[in-house]
């Protein structure tokens, strides 16, 4: 098992344009969680998707969108990306049956907006 | 708005030393409190914490949750360098009071442990 892999592993951008972050997980988990972590402030949730077809916002959603595209995979997309969204992006799947374990992170996405 | 507060923000000792971190919470519908480590990658899960009063032990770290008092504490004995990371606090909740529905998790800021030789 790979557990969650995330794509790219670093990215630049400029002012403005759009980039998706991809996430997946063949832990067959249902909850998949984005979360973006600064330095000092911890992690700060994005946007979750409990199952598969929902998805809602988290801490600090704006900005962002997200699809959850099937049981596996949760993108997280930045339409016009802005330098307050530099940042170290971190996917997140979690079992929601049975004994959970909490949840298990991809290695996350070094983005720098200039 | 939930809330998880730890403390001390960083912490700096020596191999052998005994350390405790606190993390304190508000949260709507709290449903567990979790424990991670953050080397220099994604953080790694090391305990979940349900019940009150209940200690959960992996080797050196163990951690004990006060649900009346909201707080939680994770120990590490006998610290080795290997133990340098940020730890972090996360307390989930529940979408409906009394459920069990998985919520989302709201993370403190973290505590930075250095342990040196």
């Amino acid at each position: 098992n790979a557990g969650v892999t995330q794509t790219p592993k670093f990215q630049v951008l400029k002012t403005g344009q759009s980039m998706t972050l991809q996430c997946a997980q063949d832990m067959n988990h249902n909850s998949m969680y984005w979360y973006r972590q600064d330095p000092g402030m911890g992690l700060r949730l994005i946007y979750y998707s409990a199952s598969e077809g929902t998805t809602d916002k988290g801490e600090v959603p704006n900005g962002y969108n997200v699809s959850r595209l099937n049981k596996r995979e949760f993108s997280l997309r930045l339409e016009s990306a802005a330098p307050s969204q530099t940042s170290v992006y971190f996917c997140a799947s979690r079992v929601t049956s049975g004994r959970a374990l909490g949840q298990f992170f991809g290695p996350g996405t070094r983005l720098t907006v200039l | 708005e939930d809330k998880v507060v730890q403390s001390p923000l960083s912490l700096v000792v020596h191999e052998g030393d005994t350390v405790t971190l606190n993390c304190s919470y508000e949260v709507t519908n709290f449903r567990s409190l979790l424990w991670y480590k953050q080397e220099k990658k994604a953080p790694t899960f090391l305990f979940m914490l349900t019940s009150s009063g209940i200690e959960k032990k992996s080797g050196r770290l163990s951690s004990i949750l006060d649900k009346k008092e909201l707080f939680s504490i994770l120990n590490i004995t006998a610290t080795q360098t290997g133990d340098s990371a940020i730890y972090l606090c996360a307390v989930e909740n529940t979408p409906n009071a009394g459920g069990t529905s998985y919520g989302k998790l709201t993370f403190g800021q973290g505590t930075i442990l250095t342990v040196h030789p």
